[in-house]
């Protein structure tokens, strides 16, 4: 089956801009999971979705928002866009929410200039 | 709030040489376990996970993890390391039900010398 597909792959922005996002999760699976990957710092979780509903947020300012449509694909999106958001952005899907365990996609590299 | 420790940020072996690495969490509570591995190129995979049973989980390509309730602990280990495993790895933890977010270490990146 296909995996957890995420568009675009590369994104080059400037400051100021906003950006989407886009995750289409494993068939079948209704909750998606967005995270922010740097050196150093890991993973941070954004926020997971689960039946269109946001269950969980982490700590990250108002400028990032997500939602999830009917037919479990996620967009996330950045507004007002800083160099420190330059970053891979993972999204990750699972049958249901949280603890049996998530598959990712290959993540969508932002560089924020 | 729940946090999760890798002891280890950057660990360079020999082809052979036996791995551990340290992963610590950060609450009393009910706890799922995983370890995920990124190689170089590649995406987050899913090396091994607990939920609940038999502490010592065996997860792909020869990794195996310990749970260890009262030292909050769930090391990685493998007995003989090979070029392939060259990688970043990261210890999660999700807490208490299955309905909350996972939270990450912030990683090991492991440099396998042939």
């Amino acid at each position: 089956k296909a995996g957890v597909t995420q568009t675009p792959r590369y994104l080059i922005k400037t400051r100021g801009q906003q950006v989407t996002l886009s995750c289409s999760p494993i068939s079948g699976h209704r909750s998606v999971s967005w995270y922010q990957q740097t050196p150093g710092q890991g993973l941070q979780f954004l926020f997971e979705y689960f039946s269109e509903t946001q269950r969980n947020k982490g700590n990250f300012p108002g400028r990032f928002s997500g939602r999830q449509f009917s037919n479990s694909r996620s967009e996330m999106n950045v507004s007002t866009l800083e160099l420190g958001d330059s970053a891979l952005y993972l999204c990750a899907s699972s049958l249901s929410q949280g603890g049996y365990g998530y598959t990712f996609g290959s993540g969508t590299r932002l560089t924020v200039v | 709030a729940q946090s999760v420790s890798q002891h280890n940020h950057h660990v360079i072996l020999s082809e052979a040489a036996s791995l551990e690495l340290g992963c610590n969490y950060s609450y009393g509570g009910t706890v799922n376990l995983f370890w995920y591995v990124q190689y170089p190129g590649q995406h987050l995979q899913l090396l091994l996970k607990y939920f609940s049973g038999d502490p010592l989980v065996k997860g792909i390509k020869g990794f195996e993890a310990e749970f260890i309730k009262s030292k909050f602990s769930f090391n990685l280990r493998k007995p003989s390391v090979q070029w392939s495993d060259t990688a970043e790895y990261f210890c999660a933890v999700n807490v208490g039900h299955r309905d909350d977010k996972i939270i990450f270490g912030k990683g090991t990146r492991l440099h396998i010398l042939p």
